[in-house]
């Protein structure tokens, strides 16, 4: 089955500062990847996601890249503000296939 | 935030007690999920239905049973089987069917206290 890992598993950054989250994943039948947003005791939120025709996907301050050939993407924040701290989840999944594999989780803490 | 809902918020159990969590989408979704979550962890899938009347196991099934007796609702029974069960719970949704991503959107949760 699909293992994806994710790094690092806490981010501490200044306030307007630029944050990076990577994961990696093992089934090249993937082709689905979406990252979710969790803020303390609240529901994952899909934030924003990346499907394996496109590089590249932006929308506003967040933006997502995908490197099919070594297998991995990443979660690009900019201009972090305190809103931003919570952790983010990547996860990967293959057109019509029913589950999502998530990585473990990177703790972003925005210091003001 | 979703068209999912979960109830109750939060429920307390006695050991050796069964308890039901309930999951309803409006979003016509065809499949359905359960997570389960502990602090600082990831999220471990449960259990998952494709489609009414059909759900199949996820990576940690025992101790907790499910039905899916109509498309909008999911429920999750946690068993007196379950050696370790005071968690986060998350039902999810998503839109399923042939030819389609895994966008799955994740209800408020349930956070339930064995005592």
């Amino acid at each position: 089955g699909e293992n994806v890992e994710q790094h690092p598993s806490t981010l501490s950054v200044q306030e307007g500062d630029s944050a990076v989250i990577k994961c990696t994943y093992s089934d090249s039948a993937s082709n689905y990847f979406p990252w979710y947003k969790q803020e303390l005791g609240k529901r994952p939120q899909l934030i924003i996601d990346i499907r394996s025709n496109v590089g590249e996907k932006k929308d506003q301050r967040i933006a997502v890249t995908l490197n099919k050939t070594a297998k991995h993407f990443s979660l690009h924040i900019t201009e972090t503000q305190p809103e931003d701290s919570a952790v983010y989840f990547c996860a990967a999944s293959a057109f019509n296939d029913y589950k999502l594999s998530f990585g473990a989780g990177t703790t972003v803490t925005v210091r003001a | 935030d979703g068209g999912i809902t979960q109830s109750p918020k939060y429920l307390f159990r006695k050991e050796g007690q069964n308890v039901t969590l309930s999951c309803e989408q409006n979003l016509n979704h065809d499949a359905m999920y359960w997570y389960r979550q502990d602090p600082g962890q990831g999220l471990r899938l449960i259990y998952y239905s494709q489609i009414v009347n059909d759900f199949q196991k996820g990576d940690i099934a025992e101790g907790y049973s499910v039905s899916r007796e109509k498309k909008e609702s999911f429920p999750l029974t946690v068993t007196s089987a379950q050696k370790n069960p005071t968690a986060f719970y998350l039902c999810a949704s998503s839109k399923g069917g042939p030819n389609s991503y895994n966008e799955q959107f994740f209800g408020p949760g349930t956070r339930l206290t064995v005592l």
